[in-house]
């Protein structure tokens, strides 16, 4: 089975500075690979996702995020983090050879501070 | 909004009794996913149905079911409730089992076993 691991559970920020979220995931195999951002009280949102291709991907709210194979990462950056970001944000990956049971990982709570 | 809906809102019950949580999936998704999150485990995944069939398990406990109806709303069954089955249980769904579609999340449920 997959793990993954949010290496940072809280990461307090300055407004208009920037961020990274660490996550690595277990396995080397072919995975794909998500972010997803829950805002107090509400459900999970898909922030951004990794299937195939290009190994940067972006999300329409300035974040990004990079595959990286070798170091069985993905991790989430933003170059200048606004108030609104605040919010717990989640790394999930899905192994294809097991269908698509979704493993997550344990969270990283972002606070924007003003 | 992400189109799938959860009810109850909150539940309040006592130790020792059976609750059911209901979920309804997106227009035309066929796969919906239980969650269940705590502040000392995190997310995680308890079971998949696909059209109304089990697609795959993660850690639920015996004392917890669920099935996916013909109109594929889904049901959550928690009996025997412990004070430690208090947690937000979330509904996903998604239009296929693939691992790399995603998954859309209900606003959840929380439930408080007193």
């Amino acid at each position: 089975a997959q793990s993954v691991t949010q290496l940072d559970s809280q990461v307090p920020v300055f407004e208009e500075a920037p961020v990274e979220l660490r996550c690595n995931y277990s396995s080397s195999v072919s995975v794909y690979l998500f972010w997803y951002v829950q805002y107090p009280n509400q459900g999970l949102q898909l922030l951004l996702k990794y299937l195939s291709g290009s190994t940067l991907v972006e999300s329409i709210n300035g974040f990004e995020a990079e595959f990286n194979k070798s170091q069985t990462s993905f991790h989430l950056r933003k170059p200048s983090v606004h108030i609104s970001d605040t919010a717990e944000y989640f790394c999930a990956v899905s192994d294809p050879n097991t269908g698509n049971q979704f493993y997550f990982g344990t969270g990283t709570s972002l606070t924007v501070i003003p | 909004d992400s189109g799938v809906t959860q009810t109850p809102k909150h539940l309040i019950t006592a130790t020792g009794q059976r609750v059911t949580l209901r979920c309804s999936p997106r227009s035309g998704d066929l796969s919906v996913y239980w969650y269940q999150q705590s502040l000392d485990q995190g997310l995680q995944f308890l079971i998949q149905y696909y059209n109304g069939e089990e697609r795959a398990k993660g850690n639920i406990l015996e004392r917890f079911s669920a099935q996916q109806f013909p109109d594929l709303h889904s049901e959550l069954n928690l009996s025997s409730l412990e004070l430690g089955d208090s947690a937000l249980y979330f509904c996903a769904s998604s239009v296929a089992p693939g691992g790399g579609n995603e998954q859309f999340f209900g606003p959840g449920t929380r439930l408080t076993v007193l």
